[in-house]
């Protein structure tokens, strides 16, 4: 079955620093993928969508200066969280689909923890 | 607009027993719905999926939901719960062209021995 490799599955940096965060669809061409963010005991909330080739879409209240996305490929998406906060500490998945209503992947998130 | 309610945080049930997670939906469009099931840190795993087909829905894992307008329910169920179902689970609705996907809050099930 299709395969969502992120990477990396947890990552613990200082207040200030940015850390990048890759979606990798291994044996599918990903046209769309989808960035969340889950609390802990809390459900999936929609950061982004990101297009390849073209500027992500970002849901209401989520800073694109501070969430940078990026869809260069096909096959990859990043993530970037720039100068890191504690509250930005969470658990990031994305996902990622082949094109209209293909099923969605997800990865297998990535813990981030600011200290 | 579409939102997804799942009714119980945390269920709770013995091995060998029936498994039942309520899940209630609205959306302004002919839905698509979901099920999803999330381990410890981990991703979310497709369990099942409604797209206007049949109304009752087969998955993975014994899993099986029913779809039903009138009520706007999508109940999961399962005769025989496993220790290893253990885990999150995510009811999820989109639009009709499927692109944005809306979480219910999940329901928390425990498996006792």
């Amino acid at each position: 079955g299709a395969v969502v490799s992120q990477h990396p599955s947890w990552v613990i940096c200082k207040s200030g620093t940015s850390v990048k965060i890759e979606c990798r669809s291994l044996d599918f061409q990903a046209t769309t993928m989808f960035w969340y963010r889950q609390f802990p005991k809390q459900s999936l909330m929609l950061m982004a969508t990101s297009n390849e080739g073209s500027k992500a879409t970002y849901e209401q209240g989520v800073e694109k200066d501070k969430f940078l996305i990026n869809h260069a490929s096909l096959t990859l998406s990043t993530l970037t969280v720039t100068s890191a906060h504690p509250e930005d500490s969470s658990f990031y998945i994305c996902s990622a689909r082949s094109y209209g209503n293909s099923p969605l992947h997800f990865g297998n998130g990535t813990r981030l923890t600011v200290t | 607009a579409q939102s997804v309610t799942q009714l119980d945080s945390h269920v709770s049930v013995s091995e060998g027993t029936p498994v039942l997670l309520r899940c209630n939906y609205s959306s302004s469009y002919s839905p698509s719905l979901f099920w999803y099931v999330q381990h410890p840190n981990k991703g979310l795993q497709l369990l099942l999926k409604y797209t206007s087909a049949a109304t009752l829905v087969k998955g993975i894992n014994g899993f099986e939901a029913e779809f039903k307008k009138s009520e706007t329910s999508f109940h999961l169920t399962k005769p025989s719960a496993h220790m290893s179902d253990a885990a999150e689970y995510f009811c999820v609705v989109s639009e009709a062209a499927g692109n944005k996907l809306t979480f219910g809050g999940g329901t928390r099930v425990l498996v006792k021995p």
